[in-house]
């Protein structure tokens, strides 16, 4: 069965350090893979997607996440963390008829 | 930028009374979910919809459980005799689906905070 693993619920980083959040995948098929964000009293935002192309994804805000199929994993990472990206951040599996397959989530706090 | 809405963004009920939480999907948008996640619980998938009528849905997506797209904007989810299990945020997403594969893009609402008493 495919699942999807984020293997922190809580990242904290300071402003201008980078961001390292943790996503595994368990598939039996090349998966797609998406990372969304979402902010308080806002709807879950998509940050970037994998679909079999590049196995370096560029995403909105400067993130960006690499698939390694050898590692089953979908980091996702950033250079320097600015206040604003404060949120809560999911990892998602696609299976073929569009249903996604979600993390747990991983709350990313960012300290002055 | 068009978004998916959904209201009420806060539904307080009593257990057994049913409820409709309403989305409003984007509009050129063909295929519509519901997804739900209980406090403390990953996000889970209830249903997927397109063509006016249901393409998956999850073993959670009994018959206590109903979706609808009365007219060209809103899709709706009826939970008929809500439980205090149900209590839970529900998030309703759309795609193009242009590609008609797993890479489409959902793009969700804000969610409806579901508390069952």
């Amino acid at each position: 069965a495919q699942s999807v693993t984020q293997l922190d619920s809580h990242v904290s980083v300071s402003e201008g350090t980078p961001v390292l959040l943790r996503c595994n995948y368990s598939s039996s098929y090349s998966p797609s893979l998406f990372w969304y964000v979402q902010h308080p009293n806002k709807g879950l935002q998509l940050l970037l997607k994998y679909t079999s192309a590049a196995t370096l994804v560029k995403g909105i805000n400067g993130f960006e996440a690499e698939f390694k199929k050898s590692e089953t994993s979908f980091h996702l990472t950033k250079p320097s963390a600015h206040m604003s990206d404060a949120a809560e951040y999911f990892c998602v599996s696609s299976l073929p008829g569009g249903k996604l397959i979600f993390g747990q989530g991983t709350e990313l706090s960012v300290k002055p | 930028e068009p978004e998916v809405t959904q209201t009420p963004s806060h539904q307080v009920t009593q257990m057994g009374q049913e409820v409709i939480l309403r989305c409003v999907p984007i509009s050129n948008h063909l295929y519509f979910y519901w997804y739900r996640q209980i406090l403390g619980q990953k996000v889970e998938f209830l249903v997927s919809f397109y063509n006016n009528e249901i393409s998956e849905k999850s073993e959670i997506f009994d018959d206590q459980f109903s979706v609808e797209r009365p007219d060209g904007s809103n899709f709706t989810l009826k939970i008929r005799s809500t439980k205090l299990e149900d209590s839970a945020m529900y998030f309703c997403a759309s795609s193009e689906r242009t590609s008609g594969d797993s890479t489409d893009t959902q793009y969700f609402g804000p969610g409806t905070r579901l508390t069952v008493l």
